[in-house]
């Protein structure tokens, strides 16, 4: 089955903590995206990777990091400079370009112990 | 001009009646206008997506309507059932030169029995 997956499904993070948050596909695509969803509210793009090796900060980027070394793989790490990290995060992948359709993984829930 | 505002907020609707929720764009160089259907808990999924080029796409029950002098378009569920009380995102993008999708904030539907 290709598709995108994320875990944990749920995090807990203690106060200054880094945390990493797991995405991988298989469905081959080039651009790979992280968003994050308060309760309510749309979607606030992260950061944003069009290529291995290259990635490119989005709406919301100060305090989080972001690696793609791998085509498959773009994890997301939530640094203790997040000082309201508490959110639902989806990882989403396009087939290339930015203006594609985008294809999300079942999200995972971070919050704050 | 990168805003895609989106409403109603949420929207009450009585099983079998027509859902509607409306988008609004500025930008003219958008030329890919998707919508998606999150269930809580769940990413975000492609239902339906339309072109500039024609002014109305349907795919069972779901519709697209757009105006392109207007710059809106809209999503219109026929014959709404309690199955599709999901949140609903419209979405602005272009598909080449690298800018990326812009979402509307959201409308959380409520499909009563």
């Amino acid at each position: 089955d290709g598709g995108i997956t994320q875990s944990p499904k749920y995090l807990f993070r203690k106060e200054g903590q880094n945390v990493t948050l797991s995405c991988e596909q298989n469905l081959n695509h080039d651009a790979m995206y992280w968003y994050r969803q308060d309760p309510g509210q749309g979607l606030r793009l992260i950061y944003y990777s069009q290529i291995v090796n290259d990635f490119q900060k989005g709406d919301i980027a100060e305090g989080y990091s972001v690696s793609r070394e791998k085509k498959e793989s773009f994890p997301l790490t939530v640094t203790s400079a997040q000082k309201n990290p508490t959110a639902f995060y989806l990882c989403a992948s396009s087939i290339n370009g930015l203006g594609e359709t985008q294809y999300f993984g079942p999200g995972t829930r971070l919050l704050v112990l | 001009q990168q805003q895609v505002k989106q409403s109603p907020q949420s929207l009450i609707v009585q099983k079998g009646g027509i859902s509607i929720i409306n988008c609004a764009y500025e930008n003219t160089a958008f030329d890919y206008f998707p919508w998606y259907q999150q269930f809580p808990g769940k990413g975000p999924a492609l239902l339906i997506a339309i072109r500039p080029d024609v002014s109305e796409k349907k795919e069972g029950r779901f519709t697209i309507s757009f105006n392109k002098s207007a710059k809106q378009f809209s999503l219109h569920i026929m014959d709404s059932q309690p199955g599709d009380s999901a949140t609903y995102f419209c979405a602005a993008s272009m598909r080449a030169g690298g800018f990326k999708t812009i979402f509307g904030a959201g409308t959380r539907l409520f499909v009563k029995a």
